[in-house]
């Protein structure tokens, strides 16, 4: 499986927009760019999947370029409740049968 | 009804003992997994089922035995207990083997002493 690199940790401010790149260069012709929340003291949990250009829910968008080597996961106006563990993974989605984690981006939203 | 459902939440127990953990998932998906998060945060896989066939078996002692009675349940047992096995463990269940889109259950924190 592809690995994947991003920032251990960022802080924001309520009502901001924050945007976590991942890195993910070499990322196979199959492979799907997926994103997930871990609260504290809870499971992680799916925000968000993408193959390729732009994909947007209710809770973020994702953008990933052309060359599809990183995604930026964009979460628009920030709350506190917005503060947990970001993790970006990359796998087959026909056949990927375990996601692997990286470290995951620590998100602090303060007031 | 909650997805996937792990118990016990919270497990303290002495060195040497057997335990296990329990989980269902009421989601009517094929595949159930074994995560262990340690102290630094990091969630690696231990065991993927499928249909109650064991699919994945990461290098885990085996101490640790998963057993799959159904497809709705995947419970983890743990022999002779360890220090260094405190950690918290998430279940989890995905539709087939498409793991990139997994429900999480909410975590059994234990704790050997």
């Amino acid at each position: 499986l592809a690995k994947t690199t991003q920032p251990i940790s960022m802080d924001s401010y309520e009502g901001q927009e924050v945007n976590i790149t991942c890195s993910h260069n070499n990322i196979a012709t199959n492979d799907y760019i997926t994103w997930y929340q871990q609260f504290p003291s809870q499971g992680p949990r799916f925000i968000i999947q993408g193959y390729k250009t732009k994909v947007t829910n209710e809770v973020a968008s994702l953008f990933i370029p052309a060359d599809r080597k990183s995604s930026t996961l964009s979460l628009p106006r920030v709350s506190l409740s917005d503060t947990a563990v970001y993790y970006c993974l990359v796998g087959d989605k026909a056949a990927g049968n375990k996601l692997t984690f990286g470290g995951g981006t620590r998100v602090l939203v303060k007031p | 009804d909650t997805a996937v459902s792990q118990t016990p939440k919270y497990l303290v127990t002495q060195m040497g003992n057997d335990k296990s953990i329990k989980c269902e998932q009421n989601l009517g998906h094929d595949t159930m997994y074994w995560y262990k998060q340690d102290s630094k945060k990091f969630l690696k896989i231990m065991f993927s089922y499928n249909n109650k066939e064991l699919i994945i078996n990461e290098t885990v002692p085996n101490r640790f035995s998963p057993k799959s009675p159904d497809k709705a349940h995947l419970n983890l047992h743990i022999n002779s207990l360890e220090l260094g096995d405190s950690a918290v463990y998430f279940c989890a269940s995905s539709q087939n083997r498409a793991g990139t889109l997994a429900f999480f259950g909410q975590g059994t924190r234990l704790t050997v002493v």
